[in-house]
């Protein structure tokens, strides 16, 4: 079935350890993006990449970084996680088109302590 | 700055119309998206609107005023699968999205 397949859907971590977040999708979409989402907030950009190769700075990118070395995956790696990157995290994907909607993950529930 | 207001809750009755209001106040704008948010899911794809009108689709519809920075998500013969959240995301002038928070939907019998 085609599709973001996200890794681990649940997580809880110790503040300091490091973490990376699995994205992968199945689609040749070349747009991907991490987005965080936080009870009362909007979904917020936390990096993306428009093609393989290429990555960007969201709205929230602190603490975070990404790769895109193909066009299939884009795993997020928290360095050294802290309390405030308690969220679900999402991973999503466009076919690039300006208007292109985006398809979504199931997404990653992250509890740090 | 750059912003985009829905309700927080709204409630309706199963069988009934509902509207969901989105407000927005971007530097620009090339599109706007609803989403579908099921508790615990992903958001899922349901309407866009670039141009002023309505678009319909089955039992729902979007409508966008460009002018007045407004959009409206109607859900006609709620169904109990409805209680969902709705996300509301325009596309701004550096073509990245913009969400609002959501509105939460409760339908009750």
């Amino acid at each position: 079935i085609a599709g973001i397949t996200q890794a681990p859907t649940s997580q809880i971590l110790a503040a300091g350890r490091r973490m990376t977040l699995r994205c992968t999708q199945d689609m040749r979409h070349n747009a991907m993006y991490w987005y965080r989402q936080d009870l009362g907030l909007g979904l917020r950009l936390i990096h993306y990449s428009n093609t393989a190769g290429t990555t960007g700075k969201g709205e929230v990118p602190d603490g975070y970084s990404v790769s895109r070395a193909n066009t299939d995956d884009f795993p997020l790696t928290l360095a050294s996680a802290v309390p405030s990157q308690t969220s679900v995290y999402f991973c999503a994907s466009s076919s690039g088109d300006d208007t292109g909607e985006l398809f979504f993950g199931e997404g990653s529930r992250l509890t740090v302590l | 700055g750059q912003n985009i207001d829905q309700p927080t809750e709204m409630t309706a009755t199963e069988g009934a119309i509902v509207q969901i209001n989105c407000t927005y106040q971007t530097s620009g704008f090339n599109g706007l998206f609803w989403y579908q948010q099921h508790a615990g899911e992903a958001p899922t794809f349901l309407s866009y609107n670039v141009l002023d009108g309505l678009e319909e689709k089955g039992r729902f519809s979007s409508f966008l005023s460009r002018s007045k920075g407004y959009s409206y998500l109607l859900l006609k013969e709620l169904q109990m699968k409805d209680s969902a959240s709705y996300l509301c995301a325009v596309i701004g002038s550096n073509y990245q999205l913009i969400w609002g928070a959501g509105t939460k939907l409760i339908i009750k019998p």
